[in-house]
């Protein structure tokens, strides 16, 4: 079945750091992937998203390039801020899947001053 | 704005009891969905509705059931409440044929 692996928090990063959180799929088609974002308090809001292979989403900074050879939707933003600090969530939703989304685990960034 | 409200933030309750988590959505979407979130263990898909009057179950429906009376609203129903249905609750809705979907806020359920 459809899986997705996060790399595993919590991240801590010095403000204006760069930052990397890795994603990798298991799918058996040719799904859609996205980024989302949970602020403390609150649900998750979409961030990114890519739809078919090479394709670049990008939002507020960060970018994530759909790498279809390496199963990858890696999260990047080259200067983060303190109000990043929140849970980042990976997502596929597979061809035939019904408009479900398979998720990851989600990963915590904690951005310092 | 689109939006998803979801009928309490938190909620206690006690082992046992009937629980009703209730869901709406302003979006006229089609479908609706209800996760639970865990630490460790992202976000899993409970139950899923396309159409009014209409359920799939999800990857852990155990315990659990749904109502979609009209299409704004799903309802998330835990007949008997135990201590393993602490959680956050997370309530999702999106149009047919498109896979963004838009998130209500979260209930923090608590049983003791």
């Amino acid at each position: 079945g459809d899986s997705v692996t996060q790399m595993e928090g919590p991240v801590t990063l010095s403000e204006e750091a760069f930052l990397t959180i890795n994603c990798t799929y298991t799918a058996t088609g040719y799904p859609s992937l996205f980024w989302y974002v949970q602020y403390p308090g609150e649900g998750l809001q979409l961030l990114l998203k890519a739809t078919k292979a090479d394709d670049k989403g990008s939002n507020k900074g960060f970018e994530a390039t759909y790498r279809k050879e390496t199963t990858s939707f890696h999260l990047e933003k080259g200067s983060v801020q303190v109000s990043d600090s929140a849970v980042y969530f990976c997502a596929l939703s597979d061809v035939g899947g019904g408009n479900k989304l398979t998720f990851g685990t989600g990963t915590q960034l904690k951005v310092e001053l | 704005d689109v939006k998803v409200t979801q009928s309490s933030r938190y909620l206690v309750k006690r082992t046992g009891e009937k629980v009703f988590l209730e869901c709406v959505q302003d979006m006229d979407h089609e479908n609706m969905f209800w996760y639970r979130q865990d630490p460790g263990l992202g976000l899993r898909l409970i139950y899923f509705s396309y159409d009014v009057k209409m359920k799939e179950k999800g990857d852990i429906p155990e315990g659990y059931s749904v109502s979609r009376e009209k299409k704004e609203r799903f309802s998330l129903i835990l007949e008997s409440a135990s201590t393993n249905q602490t959680s956050m609750y997370l309530c999702a809705s999106s149009f047919q044929g498109f896979n963004e979907q838009f998130f209500g806020p979260g209930t923090r359920l608590t049983v003791l």
